[in-house]
């Protein structure tokens, strides 16, 4: 149990376009969804939490107009990368919980933005 | 704020040899305490965790004890294998941080045959 799917695994997409990425709890209700971003070979970095029919919280030094999250269902979230650079290549992460102290993630997307 | 302070690596072993990556927190109150470990190309996996002082996690060969005294949450495991080789994260989470997880910095393990 506590399945966590990314869609998609891995995009290329080129410098100036949006992408929207999926994560879903396949099997569980996510009162929050968090998403991380991990550079290689570095740790994960939350970026931000959201609740289902909320709006997000961002960390500090997240711009939520260039990383825009919707938390539409409590089994949906996904996260937009707007007019996506170069810079924002990387590998994004999402988890959900259950609302105790325990997160599920999910496998990751790889970004590449050329 | 919280935060992990975890070993850095890389460590490389031999195959049965003992392995201790060490880990240690900062945080208000009294957080979770979790060891997650990622394999090449995939996401993160839950390899252990402990919710109270003195608790002891254990999974697939793997212990860490919460160590209040010292803050610490050491991994261990006494005769690695091969496959055991990924990189290692520590992590805390608890209510006076909203439940976002705070991660140390990962430890890369490579074990030889």
């Amino acid at each position: 149990g506590a399945v966590v799917s990314q869609h998609p695994s891995w995009v290329i997409c080129k410098s100036g376009t949006s992408v929207k990425i999926e994560c879903r709890s396949l099997d569980f209700q996510a009162t929050t969804m968090f998403w991380y971003r991990q550079f290689p070979k570095q740790s994960l970095m939350l970026m931000a939490t959201s609740n289902e029919g909320s709006k997000a919280t961002y960390e500090q030094g997240v711009e939520k107009d260039k990383f825009l999250i919707n938390h539409a269902s409590l089994t949906l979230s996904t996260l937009t990368v707007t007019s996506a650079h170069p810079e924002d290549s990387s590998f994004y992460i999402c988890s959900a919980g259950q609302g105790n102290d325990e997160q599920y993630f999910g496998p990751g997307t790889r970004l590449t933005v050329t | 704020g919280d935060s992990v302070t975890q070993m850095e690596g890389p460590v490389t072993l031999s195959e049965e040899a003992f392995l201790t990556i060490n880990c240690t927190y900062t945080a208000t109150g009294y957080p979770s305490l979790f060891w997650y470990v990622q394999y090449p190309g995939e996401g993160l996996q839950l390899l252990l965790k402990a919710t109270k002082a003195d608790d002891k996690g254990s999974n697939k060969g793997f212990e860490a004890t919460y160590r209040k005294e010292t803050t610490s949450f050491h991994l261990e495991k006494g005769s690695v294998q091969v496959s055991d080789s990924a990189v290692y994260f520590c992590a805390l989470s608890g209510p006076y941080n909203n439940n976002d997880m705070r991660f140390g910095a990962g430890t890369r393990l490579t074990v030889k045959p």
